[in-house]
């Protein structure tokens, strides 16, 4: 993978309903991945900041992983509210603050 | 404590123009970085300024550059705009340069080149 990637491009969840998805990065020169979400005219906002291979982050119904040997990270939304609609996007980080942004996931949840 | 602000919100600018963009950092937030958002290309880095030096720069144009101040604002500017620089651009401010550093963003500058 030469890039960051972000699957699946958008989805519907109804609420209630627990939901995933991927972000896939290069392995090599690995530093830290970011999680952050992005509602509709707000700023991002972020999630969570991982660093080390296997770990897990949980903030309320809002989880992640992170695996850095295979170069991925999940994100799990348990029980879908209408207010977690928005666009989920992370980001591979290199030395410093650059980052490199995925194209994120937009997730509508349909009361 | 107040969030990261940027000015102006919205700007229209013609092509050839230049345009200077401003962000204020959560204060004693000493790292500014600076991210354009175009609908086919996503969020890419521009550069990062620490302590009024450029720690990092992505890959853009030498018509793209900023600046940091004492204070820790920052300014980007944008010279002999093309129609391509339309976009929201965002900045973001940590406590450090560190890897590893949350970001907190501004609500962006949204620019439009006609």
């Amino acid at each position: 993978i030469l890039n960051v990637e972000q699957s699946p491009q958008s989805l519907h969840v109804q609420e209630g309903d627990s939901t995933n998805f991927t972000c896939s990065f290069p392995s090599s020169n690995f530093y830290a991945l970011h999680w952050y979400r992005w509602e509709t005219a707000k700023s991002p906002e972020a999630l969570f900041v991982m660093t080390l291979n296997g770990d897990e982050k949980k903030k309320g119904r809002i989880s992640a992983t992170l695996n850095t040997k295979e170069g991925y990270s999940y994100l799990y939304i348990k029980g879908s509210q209408p207010e977690d609609s928005a666009t989920y996007l992370c980001a591979k980080g290199a030395a410093g603050n650059k980052l490199t942004f995925g194209g994120g996931t937009r997730v509508l949840v349909k009361p | 404590k107040a969030g990261v602000t940027q000015t102006p919100r919205y700007l229209i600018k013609t092509r050839g123009q230049q345009v200077t963009l401003s962000c204020s950092p959560i204060s004693g937030h000493r790292s500014v970085s600076w991210y354009q958002q175009t609908p086919g290309q996503g969020l890419q880095f521009l550069f990062e300024y620490f302590s009024e030096t450029q720690r990092n720069k992505g890959n853009f144009p030498g018509r793209f550059s900023g600046r940091q101040f004492s204070n820790s604002r920052s300014e980007m500017n944008v010279s002999t705009l093309e129609l391509g620089d339309s976009a929201l651009y965002l900045c973001a401010s940590s406590l450090g340069s560190e890897t590893g550093q949350r970001l907190f963003f501004g609500s962006g500058t949204q620019l439009s080149v006609l």
